[in-house]
């Protein structure tokens, strides 16, 4: 069965980080292209970041020059580092699994990140 | 980027009833090498991660009921829910995978009138 799962989430200052995780199971995420998704309070979905099999990655325009996406194969999960944070970066982060048409066809339950003084 | 908008913002249909949700894509998600448009829909419920309903604008999720369906090409596409159920109560969001960044349309909340 495949499962993603994500911890990291809390409370955090402004201009503070934050490292998410996304522990996956029952699939590689080597060998996948995954994602980054959030939601802020009351908002709509939002794309972040995308690392891709071949390990490049993308960022969101938001997020560009603070965020980190990463992987660590033996661990078999997927990271998001976070840094000088924003209050409006506070939201629910989902990781998600590209389907082989590019789709997300799989999430994890999501972790609240809350930035605030 | 590719934008995408969603109408309306919000519908109220009676249970049986048919519910429809427009997306616009600007510009074109329709790839020219393999004719495939590059769309997906989900579905997401309060509390839930979203969950994938439709892509390649058409293609139902294994497991997706057949009272949802995508359709449309191009810039224009829309998820017609055929006969409204009380668990279709949810946000619905359209998005593209054409390109990076991958965006997503604003949402459409479907409630029970």
């Amino acid at each position: 069965e495949i499962q993603l799962m994500e911890s990291g989430g809390g409370l955090v200052q402004p201009g503070g980080s934050l490292r998410l995780s996304c522990a996956a199971s029952g699939f590689t995420v080597n060998t996948n292209y995954m994602n980054w998704v959030r939601q802020a309070p009351g908002k709509g979905l939002e794309w972040v970041s995308i690392i891709y099999n071949s390990g490049g990655t993308f960022y969101a325009a938001s997020v560009k020059g603070r965020f980190t996406i990463s992987r660590d194969n033996s661990k078999n999960t997927l990271y998001l580092e976070m840094n000088s944070l924003r209050p409006e970066d506070t939201a629910v982060y989902f990781c998600a699994r590209d389907h082989s048409s590019g789709s997300f066809d799989y999430w994890g339950q999501g972790t609240l990140v809350t930035v605030s003084s | 980027d590719i934008v995408m908008t969603q109408s309306p913002d919000s519908l109220a249909v009676s249970l049986g009833e048919r519910a429809t949700i427009n997306c616009k894509a600007s510009p074109s998600v329709l790839h020219s090498s393999n004719n495939k448009n590059y769309l997906a829909w989900y579905q997401h419920k309060l509390g839930q991660p979203p969950r994938l309903l439709i892509y390649w604008a058409s293609t139902r999720e294994s497991g997706v009921p057949d009272r949802f369906s995508g359709s449309g090409s191009g810039t224009d596409f829309t998820l017609t829910i055929s006969s409204l159920q009380a668990e279709d109560v949810a946000v619905y969001y359209c998005q593209q995978y054409y390109s990076v960044p991958r965006t997503f349309g604003q949402g459409t909340k479907v409630e029970i009138k």
